[in-house]
């Protein structure tokens, strides 16, 4: 079975901080990808890479950096952290374009 | 903690009906679809694909049907069980070289025992 594992299941962070929520897949996947899920606005893409040192643009990429010097790390960087940031993060991989993508189980961020 | 089942379309069936739930996808280029289920607190959980040469493909009490016509996708679970109480929502890939999934908003699924 496929193994995506985010590193905080909860994590609270202040206004101005900059944040990190790390992911690892266990599966040799090329493609990982980072999702915020919000209600009523289903899941929005906010950055996918589909190798190492490379990433490209989700829908909703401002505010937001990636990073992925390693095939099985994929992490997510909110560089100073806003309010409008809280949200559940969710991370996935996949083998292939035409190949289901994985989840973890999320990082529920709250911005106070 | 909020719900993703905020604002979804709802079903409600009795436990060992069969369930049908429906989406409609935006893209007529769309070659690949996936089901995922989301229960309270987890993340999306793989249940089922089907590429666009396929009308319909079964797993274990699960079928999902393709009728591209009409831009429809629905997803059968025969002998609906509690534990299939979640929130279903379906993804489309555009086709091409993109990567991306477009997720539909979800379907709200409750079974009553």
């Amino acid at each position: 079975d496929v193994k995506v594992t985010q590193s905080s299941r909860y994590l609270v962070k202040r206004t101005g901080e900059k944040v990190f929520l790390e992911c690892v897949q266990d599966m040799d996947h090329e493609n990982m990808f980072w999702y915020r899920q919000d209600p009523g606005l289903g899941l929005r893409l906010i950055y996918f890479s589909y190798d190492v040192k490379m990433k490209e643009k989700g829908d909703i990429p401002e505010g937001y950096s990636v990073s992925r010097e390693k095939k099985e790390r994929f992490s997510l960087i909110l560089e100073s952290a806003s309010t409008n940031q809280t949200s559940m993060y969710l991370c996935a991989s996949s083998e292939g374009r035409r190949q289901p993508q994985h989840f973890g189980d999320g990082t529920r961020l709250s911005i106070l | 903690g909020e719900s993703v089942g905020l604002h979804l379309p709802t079903l409600s069936v009795q436990e060992g009906d069969n369930s049908i739930i429906n989406c409609a996808y935006s893209n007529s280029a769309s070659d690949y679809f996936i089901w995922y289920k989301q229960e309270s607190g987890k993340g999306p959980q793989f249940i089922i694909d089907i590429r666009s040469n396929m009308d319909k493909r079964q797993g274990q009490r699960v079928t999902v049907l393709l009728n591209k016509t009409v831009k429809h996708l629905s997803l059968q679970i025969a002998a609906t069980q509690p534990g299939d109480s979640a929130v279903y929502f379906c993804a489309e890939n555009s086709g091409g070289s993109n990567y991306k999934l477009t997720f539909g908003k979800g379907t709200l699924l409750t079974v009553n025992p």
